[in-house]
């Protein structure tokens, strides 16, 4: 089975650009989550999405969204973009939200 | 706020020591913990789950769980130059019917051949 991938895996913006950030779950899974991980703050949930639906939202500010299609395919969008939204993106699937979780390689974000 | 707290390490050990990492949570109320290693560069992968009190082995790894102190831990015996690493803790809470992790910001590990 094919794993978790990230489209992506690396972007380079400016300030005030916008981005939007594609994962692909492993097939079968409908559960995805998406985590922003810096090194001072680690890793940190964004939100979690299943059967379409957002589930749970983490810490962060309106400019941080994310929606799931119906084939469990997730992306998230980062407007005005900010040099502290610099930070590799990681996406996790799994088969339901209270199954093991499985990492994609994550997208690398620099604002410059 | 659910929290864990991880020492940032690095922890040095030579190469076929035990290699111990500890762990501390806020939420009395989490359901599943995990230990997941993250290689410099690469995604977390998963190497360790565990539930309930106790101790849980797998190969060379062992978890331990205490739910009254709220503390995890994981043990690496035989300790080898590819389990050189981050290692971080993560605990599952539930509540309102979602699941979300809290990670750990992790120890990094450093075998010493």
């Amino acid at each position: 089975k094919a794993g978790v991938t990230q489209t992506p895996r690396y972007l380079i913006k400016t300030r005030g650009q916008q981005v939007t950030l594609s994962c692909s779950p492993i097939s079968g899974h409908r559960s995805v989550s998406w985590y922003q991980q810096t090194p001072g703050q680690g890793l940190q949930f964004l939100f979690e999405y299943f059967s379409e639906t957002q589930r749970n939202k983490g810490n962060f500010p309106g400019r941080f969204s994310g929606r799931q299609f119906s084939n469990s395919r997730s992306e998230m969008n980062v407007s005005t973009l900010e040099l502290g939204d610099s930070a590799l993106y990681l996406c996790a699937s799994s088969s339901t939200p209270t199954e093991t979780q499985y990492f994609g390689p994550g997208t690398r974000l620099l604002v410059l | 706020q659910k929290e864990v707290e991880q020492n940032s390490g690095p922890l040095s050990v030579p190469e076929g020591a035990i290699a111990s990492l500890n762990c501390t949570y806020s939420d009395r109320g989490s359901q599943s913990f995990f230990w997941y290693r993250q290689y410099s560069g690469k995604s977390p992968e998963l190497i360790m789950s565990i539930y309930s009190n106790g101790d849980k082995e797998d190969g060379r790894f062992t978890a331990q769980l205490n739910k009254a102190s709220q503390y995890v831990s994981l043990l690496i015996r035989d300790s080898q130059p590819s389990d050189s690493a981050t290692y971080l803790c993560v605990i599952e809470g539930s509540g309102a019917g979602s699941y979300q992790l809290t990670f750990g910001k992790g120890t990094k590990l450093s075998v010493i051949p």
